[in-house]
């Protein structure tokens, strides 16, 4: 069966520095992958998704970035972290009709 | 585009109550509707989904959803809520876009 994996589960991290946010995906091949951000109290935001090796969608400008280095790699990014990227954060993959497959999430708080 | 609505943004029922949190969908064509689940500090689990076919629609936990398309709506049901039900809703369309997401808190 498939599983996806995100880690780590809480990083505190001071404004200004990078952030790598990794998420991988088992039992599957190819499949379609999502950032999303969920802010406190807040829905969820979707980020970036990627439909294949190198290939990233961004939704909305931002301080982030994201890589898909390997089909079940998909990679969180930012090169200084601002206070306002505090937030949870969620990969996430597609199955067959788009339902959504989602991994256990980061709480990011930036200090 | 694709997208969903959830007008409540917070529910409250006792335990042992019936339970409808609403959605609503704008698209032109039949869309695919989802509903999940978030328990705090987690990621999201599906409760049920409909693509076609019979409107009514049964999930885990309990949860049934009913499409309605001359109401574009998705609304999520249970007869009879648990504590354990208290979490947060989210209704969602087949392009990974979310609603807002419910709140639901369960009195005693």
């Amino acid at each position: 069966s498939q599983t996806i994996h995100q880690w780590p589960a809480t990083l505190v991290q001071p404004v200004g520095s990078p952030l790598s946010l990794e998420c991988t995906v088992e039992g599957t091949s190819n499949p379609n992958l999502y950032w999303y951000r969920q802010a406190a109290g807040r829905g969820l935001q979707l980020l970036f998704y990627s439909v294949g090796i190198g290939q990233i969608s961004s939704e909305v400008p931002q301080n982030l970035s994201a890589s898909r280095p390997q089909d079940r790699q998909f990679i969180l990014s930012s090169k200084k972290l601002l206070l306002s990227d505090s937030g949870f954060y969620l990969c996430a993959w597609a199955g067959t009709a788009n339902e959504a497959f989602f991994g256990q999430g980061t709480r990011l708080t930036v200090v | 585009a694709q997208s969903v609505t959830q007008p409540d943004i917070h529910i409250t029922v006792s335990e042992g109550a019936s339970l409808e949190l609403r959605c609503n969908y704008s698209y032109g064509a039949t869309p695919y509707l989802f509903w999940y689940v978030q328990s705090p500090g987690q990621g999201l689990q599906l409760l049920l989904k409909y693509f076609s076919g019979d409107t009514l629609v049964q999930g885990i936990k309990g949860f049934e959803a009913e499409f309605k398309r001359s109401q574009s709506s998705f609304n999520l049901r249970k007869p009879s809520v648990h504590w354990s039900d208290a979490a947060e809703y989210f209704c969602a369309v087949g392009n990974m876009r979310f609603g807002a997401g419910t709140r639901l808190t369960v009195k005693p």
